[in-house]
Order: C-alpha cells, then sequence, then structure tokens
C-alpha cells in the first residue's frame, strides 16, 4: 500500500536557525497537506498543495510540491520557540479519497 | 477554520468492557469522517473513513466488529471500541471533510487507558 516517509525523524536546532522536513511518498499524489501537532495536541491543518512545483509561503514557513508530486518539503526560516511540535505530512493519492500521514518529524528548538 | 468536538477527552475502562468516543462537527456537515489511532511519539494511522448513512471503510487490518463507526448523521459520527484490552489503550483521533472541501479538521483526540 502507498507508504509516505518523512526524514529526519527529530531535529534540534537552536533558536533563530532554519529546519527542513522532506516528505516522500511511495505513490503520486493528487494534493498534500501539512499539519503541526504540538505536544498533547491535535493535528492542526497548515497548508495544501495541488499543483506540480507549487510553491506556498506562510510568514517564515515555505512549503514546496516537488514535479513528479511525489515528495514535498517544508522549511522554517529563523525557528522560534513556538515552532516546537510535531510536523505532518498528509498525501492523498489520485483515485483515492483518503489522506495517509507521513511519519512525522519533530521538532526541539533550544533557546 | 472549522470546529470539530471529540468526546471524551480521556477515558479509563476496565478490561473486556466497551467505550464509545463522539465526533462533532459543530459549524458545518461533515460529508466525510475519518477515524485515526496514534501511538506515542508515532504517526496517525488511519483506522477506517465514514460516510454519513453508509457502512465504514476499514483500513486492512483493523477489526470492523472491534472498532463500530456508526456516521448518523452530518455532524456526527462515533467509534466504539467493544470488550477494550490493555493493547487498545492509545490516542484516538477523528477528522472532518466537508462537501467539496478536502482540508480535514481535527478533533481535540480521545485517550483512551484500558486497566
Amino acid at each position: 500500500g502507498q507508504q509516505v516517509m518523512q526524514i529526519p525523524q527529530y531535529q534540534h536546532v537552536q533558536e533563530g536557525e532554519d529546519f527542513t522536513t522532506y516528505c516522500n511518498s511511495s505513490t503520486t499524489l493528487s494534493n498534500i497537506q501539512w499539519y503541526k501537532q504540538r505536544p498533547g495536541g491535535h493535528p492542526v491543518f497548515l497548508i495544501q498543495l495541488v499543483k506540480s512545483g507549487e510553491v506556498k509561503k506562510q510568514k517564515r514557513l515555505t512549503f514546496q510540491f516537488g514535479e513528479a508530486k511525489k515528495n514535498s518539503s517544508l522549511h522554517i526560516t529563523a525557528t522560534q520557540t513556538t515552532d516546537v511540535g510535531t510536523y505532518f505530512c498528509a498525501g492523498l493519492s489520485s483515485g483515492t479519497y483518503k489522506y495517509i500521514f507521513g511519519t512525522g518529524t519533530r521538532l526541539k528548538v533550544l533557546a | 477554520g472549522a470546529v470539530v468536538s471529540q468526546h471524551p477527552s480521556w477515558v479509563i475502562c476496565k478490561s473486556g468492557t466497551s467505550v464509545k468516543i463522539e465526533c462533532r462537527s459543530l459549524d458545518f456537515q461533515a460529508t466525510t469522517m475519518f477515524w485515526y489511532r496514534q501511538f506515542p511519539k508515532q504517526s496517525l494511522m488511519l483506522m477506517a473513513t465514514s460516510n454519513e448513512g453508509s457502512k465504514a471503510t476499514y483500513e486492512q487490518g483493523v477489526e470492523k466488529d472491534k472498532f463500530l463507526i456508526n456516521h448518523a448523521s452530518l455532524t456526527l459520527s462515533t467509534l466504539t471500541v467493544t470488550s477494550a484490552h490493555p493493547e487498545d489503550s492509545s490516542f484516538y483521533i477523528c477528522s472532518a471533510t466537508g462537501l467539496g472541501n478536502t482540508e480535514a479538521f481535527f478533533g481535540q483526540g480521545t485517550r483512551l487507558t484500558v486497566v
């Protein structure tokens, strides 16, 4: 079945450093979503990417969808302690209606 | 964004008993609801998908007789863990999407502990 892997699994950064998490799907995706889950909380929707090669920005966050629509990345510029949490991508395979979550990247920001 | 309310937020039950978890969309009609299970420090594993008025579609390896899902209305889906065992202890979370909208809104989750 479809698999969605994320790397790295964990990342510790000093406040102010940049951070990137990569998402790779075993199948071509119709679209991909990104979520953030704070410790003890539930996933919160960040963004959806639909087009091949699409790039979207939200303040310090930059999201990219690969040309082949099988991978995606989330880049955070100048991390802050409020960025702490686990970032999940969730991919929707072509022809299906359900999102499969990636393995997640847990980010820790050291002040 | 839209609001999805999940209840209870935590529950402790005895082994062998059943537990019902409710997931309500408060300000939109949820045509599709998803139920996930999340173990500590792991990803969300999709258990089943339910559409209002029809039987749920279960993922491979998920026992439909153990995890009963009912989506009786456009605002309510329930997950009942039947004859719970300690290995069923986990964080269960629902999400909902509305007609023509692919953004999913998550409930707060339910932490189930079976003793």
